[in-house]
């Protein structure tokens, strides 16, 4: 089955830091982009960030709110996709989705796990 | 940085057509991509690429973009079909690149 499966959430303090991961099966993981969504309770769909594939050198962007804070990674020997975390904060509190691009011209998230959820709280 | 508007929230009864629409500047000139999100569950994509429907999704469903809008239409509507509803673009100008509406809840009454 082709699948997304997150892992690493949890309750964190302020400040503090923690690393979500992404493991995946049933398709090709070096051929395709990954990004990482999150939710807050209650409220939207916001970006964080997303990784290319290796042909496109792996390269990363990010969303203003987590820059500097926040790393994406992948390990394509693993099929895994991460997300290292630190210096969080309470507005970070939210369900982290991992997503996969579909491929095409622009970005059209078509594959979802069924996401992680970070409390971030004292 | 770039904006997309959604109304929060749309009625429709069942059998009839419900339009969702997602406005944007000059939104016309880029792909946009709708997700369908129902309760406790992750959003699955039903419309890419403005009106591409992947594998699966009912023909019933379908997008257009032009101008400064782009609309989300289901026909027919059933009340599995209540769910939140995102629009998003990739933005090359904006600190965030990916782009999502604010979502619209979707009422079937």
């Amino acid at each position: 089955d082709v699948q997304l499966v997150e892992s690493g959430g949890g309750l964190v303090e302020p400040g503090r830091s923690l690393r979500l991961s992404c493991s995946v099966s049933g398709f090709t993981f070096r051929f395709y982009a990954m990004a990482w969504i999150r939710q807050a309770p209650g409220k939207g769909l916001e970006w964080v960030a997303l990784i290319r594939n290796p042909a496109f050198g792996a390269t990363t962007e990010y969303a203003a709110s987590v820059k500097g804070r926040f790393t994406i990674s992948r390990d394509d020997s693993a099929s895994v996709a991460h997300l290292q975390m630190s210096s969080l904060k309470s507005e970070d509190t939210a369900v982290y989705y991992c997503a996969r691009d579909s491929g095409g011209s622009s970005w059209s998230f078509d594959l979802w796990g069924q996401g992680t959820m970070v409390a971030v709280s004292p | 940085s770039y904006v997309l508007t959604q109304p929060p929230s749309v009625s429709v009864a069942p059998g009839k057509t419900a339009r969702v629409t997602c406005a944007g500047s000059n939104i016309g000139s880029k792909s946009v991509q709708w997700y369908q999100q129902k309760p406790g569950q992750a959003p699955v994509v039903v419309i890419s690429y403005n009106s591409g429907r992947p594998s699966g999704i009912p023909e019933r469903i379908s997008g257009s973009n032009s101008g400064s809008t782009a609309t989300l239409t289901i026909s027919r509507v059933e009340a599995g079909d209540e769910a939140d509803y995102y629009c998003q673009v990739w933005d090359d100008s904006s600190d965030s690149h990916v782009i999502f509406g604010g979502g619209t809840k979707l009422t079937v009454l």
